[in-house]
């Protein structure tokens, strides 16, 4: 177990820019998430996938924000056109989900903290 | 739609006492999960503790322990014998078992701890 890997750990892009995170979850972990944490808020959902199906995405997931986990391992995001109101820790977890939410625990990675300029 | 409320921004406790973090939740669903997650300065968010709503008993882990009050939808969380290694932001999460919004957790925005030597 080798935890929740997330790359890159910082991102300083310029506003206008393109980002894409990537999010490799703990092994055989069939449910993905990502969240976004500004500061001093606690992280607010964006999107899951459980294997290669998006299943639920947020409201605060705009037109410039798309998610990706091909194959059902790694997952990415991307912001396209970054703004300023885009800087925040962008967070991904990943459970196993487990008849009826028995092990539906959720492990965090470290995260990627994004400043758009 | 569900809501997380923690109302005391920060805490401060003396090394080897007892402190407790409030939680006050707001939901309409009788079966769902409640979460203490610990977020360590520039360190990755861990679970600390889980309880679920249709069990009675106050979970316990070690020095942490709950109070579940189901019907004052309050889930506050006690450190004993606390130490240096507990600050830490702690967060308070809700995830209902069922339905469509079953995969994300609804985060609280958080208590800060300071542990004094």
């Amino acid at each position: 177990d080798t935890g929740v890997s997330q790359d890159p750990r910082h991102k300083i892009t310029k506003r206008g820019q393109n980002v894409t995170f990537r999010c490799d979850p703990i092994s055989e972990h069939n449910r993905l998430y990502w969240y976004r944490q500004t500061l001093g808020q606690g992280p607010e959902f964006l999107t899951y996938f459980q294997n290669e199906a998006q299943l639920e995405k947020s409201r605060l997931l705009s037109d410039r924000f798309s998610a990706e986990r091909p194959k059902g391992s790694f997952s990415t995001l991307e912001i396209q056109r970054t703004e300023q109101g885009d800087s925040a820790m962008y967070l991904c977890a990943s459970s196993l989900k487990e008849g009826r939410g028995a092990k539906n625990i959720q492990y965090f990675g470290a995260g990627t903290r994004l400043s758009v300029l | 739609a569900q809501t997380v409320t923690q109302s005391q921004p920060e805490m401060s406790v003396q090394e080897a006492e007892t402190v407790t973090l409030s939680c006050t939740y707001d939901t309409s669903e009788s079966d769902y999960y409640l979460f203490w997650y610990k977020q360590p300065p520039s360190r990755q968010m861990i679970l600390v503790i889980r309880q679920e709503a249709y069990k009675q008993q106050n979970a316990t882990e070690n020095r942490f322990s709950v109070n579940f009050q189901k019907a004052a939808k309050s889930f506050s969380l006690k450190i004993s014998d606390s130490q240096l290694g507990d600050a830490a932001m702690y967060f308070c999460a809700y995830r209902m078992n069922y339905g469509g919004s079953q995969g994300n957790l609804i985060f609280g925005k958080g208590t800060k701890l300071s542990v004094k030597p």
